[in-house]
């Protein structure tokens, strides 16, 4: 099984509600990622886990909140976000770099999300 | 920090003919990987090709080729008879390490129109 999955696949919130992203491997991997992508543009970093614990957090605004309960899950609580915040939410995961020094990211088809 | 330049925003080949895709990179490490990803419209993004820093072989996976030069910093994916399937954002990726984990750095991405 070599498949990330992500749910919802759509999301449509308002600017006061509480929503979280959810993201699932049974791959084994140990690390796992949170990317914000907007229209033709590159994905970018938003989070890392590794080994459940967060070890990247690119400067990310607190509206946007983490969690890896176990190794197979990774979590978005989404809280109080802007307009801006629209865009495509894509999870990945790969093996740890304490485990292997190359390491392929498995990426899943994103959850798109609109704030209104 | 690491940067990674796609100059073409766009490219287009005819089915059954072959395309090269430019990539350049900076790095002070001497010892990285490089990638090739693809995003098929409303599709998920795929790993096309790899290559480690120390193989001065290119890496080929059967239509995919890359050029890498390291002293130009160079790594250029070649698709051959190229096919319709084949049209997508194609972004170049350099693996980073950061606080004992790894990320990706991507290129801004080229999109690839193939006419049939």
């Amino acid at each position: 099984d070599t498949e990330v999955t992500q749910t919802p696949k759509h999301l449509v919130m308002g600017m006061t509600n509480k929503k979280s992203l959810k993201c699932e491997q049974h791959m084994g991997h140990r690390a796992m990622y949170w990317y914000k992508q907007k229209a033709k543009k590159p994905p970018e970093l938003m989070f890392v886990y590794s080994y459940e614990k967060l070890s990247i957090n690119e400067s990310v605004p607190s509206r946007f909140s983490p969690e890896c309960p176990n190794s197979s899950l990774l979590n978005l609580h989404l809280h109080a976000l802007q307009p801006e915040d629209s865009a495509l939410y894509l999870c990945a995961s790969s093996k740890s770099l304490a485990d292997s020094s190359y390491n392929e990211q498995f990426f899943g088809p994103g959850t798109r999300l609109t704030v209104l | 920090a690491q940067t990674v330049t796609q100059s073409q925003p766009e490219m287009s080949v005819q089915e059954a003919e072959t395309v090269t895709l430019s990539c350049t990179y900076d790095t002070s490490e001497s010892d990285y990987y490089l990638f090739w990803y693809k995003q098929p419209p409303s599709r998920q993004m795929i790993l096309v090709i790899r290559q480690e820093a120390y193989k001065q072989q290119n890496a080929t996976e059967n239509r995919f080729s890359v050029n890498f030069q390291k002293a130009a910093k160079s790594f250029s994916l070649k698709i051959s008879d190229s096919q319709l399937g084949d049209a997508a954002m194609y972004f170049c990726a350099y693996r980073a390490s950061q606080g004992g984990s790894e990320k990706l750095v991507f290129g801004k991405g080229t999109k690839l129109t193939v006419n049939p």
